[in-house]
């Protein structure tokens, strides 16, 4: 059975620093990962896929099958990056979400 | 112009009581869910329709009925809500292919 796992409930990065929220998966095939981001009292929304392999506001996720990690990473936050994330597979149209992380920049 | 658009946003009741949260889209795609977010900030799909046919349903109360009278319609229906029940519920659709889902703003439910 598909999982996603983000060990980390909450992260605290200092403006400036860099972030790194993790994500493990469990799936037995190819598979299709995404970072979706709920900013505070907004939508779920899109962030990032990794089939796509762009930046979105700064982001970056690489698809790591060996280690069956999708981790996201920015090089240096900023104080609109605060917001729930969460780590995504998709497989026959069900898409299954990690536990996500609640990031906070602190200023 | 809202792309999935639930209605309310806000709802408060009584434990015992029955309620029903609508969601549309009206961007022509062919599969709509219903995710419950808990107080934890879990988010666990519930349902899946895939033009009108029910395609995923997960392990829930069968106080909780999908209904889809057309496929940019996915309303849920629960009945004898408990405090167990209050969470936010989502609702989000898919273009067939695209495998990126489409939220809606969530609908707040409170049983109190």
């Amino acid at each position: 059975a598909q999982r996603v796992t983000q060990p980390e409930k909450l992260l605290s990065v200092f403006k400036g620093a860099p972030v790194e929220l993790k994500c493990n998966y469990s799936y037995s095939g190819s598979p299709e990962l995404f970072w979706y981001v709920q900013y505070s009292r907004q939508r779920l929304q899109l962030l990032l896929r990794h089939i796509s392999r762009e930046s979105i506001k700064g982001f970056t996720a690489d698809l790591n099958k060996g280690e069956t990690s999708f981790h996201l990473k920015k090089p240096f936050a900023q104080e609109e990056d605060s917001a729930m994330y969460y780590c995504a597979l998709i497989q026959d149209e069900k898409l299954t979400f990690g536990t996500g992380t609640r990031l906070t920049i602190i200023p | 112009d809202t792309a999935v658009s639930q209605t309310p946003k806000y709802l408060v009741t009584q434990m015992g009581n029955d309620k029903s949260i609508k969601c549309e889209q009206n961007l022509g795609h062919d599969t709509m869910y219903w995710y419950k977010q808990d107080s934890k900030k879990f988010l666990k799909i519930m349902f899946s329709y895939n033009n009108k046919e029910l395609i995923i349903n997960e392990t829930v109360p069968n106080r909780f009925s999908p209904k889809s009278p057309d496929k940019a319609h996915l309303n849920l229906h629960i009945n004898s809500l408990e405090l167990g029940d209050s969470a936010v519920y989502f609702c989000a659709s898919l273009r067939s292919g695209a495998n990126v889902l489409t939220f809606g703003a969530g609908s707040r439910l409170t049983v109190l």
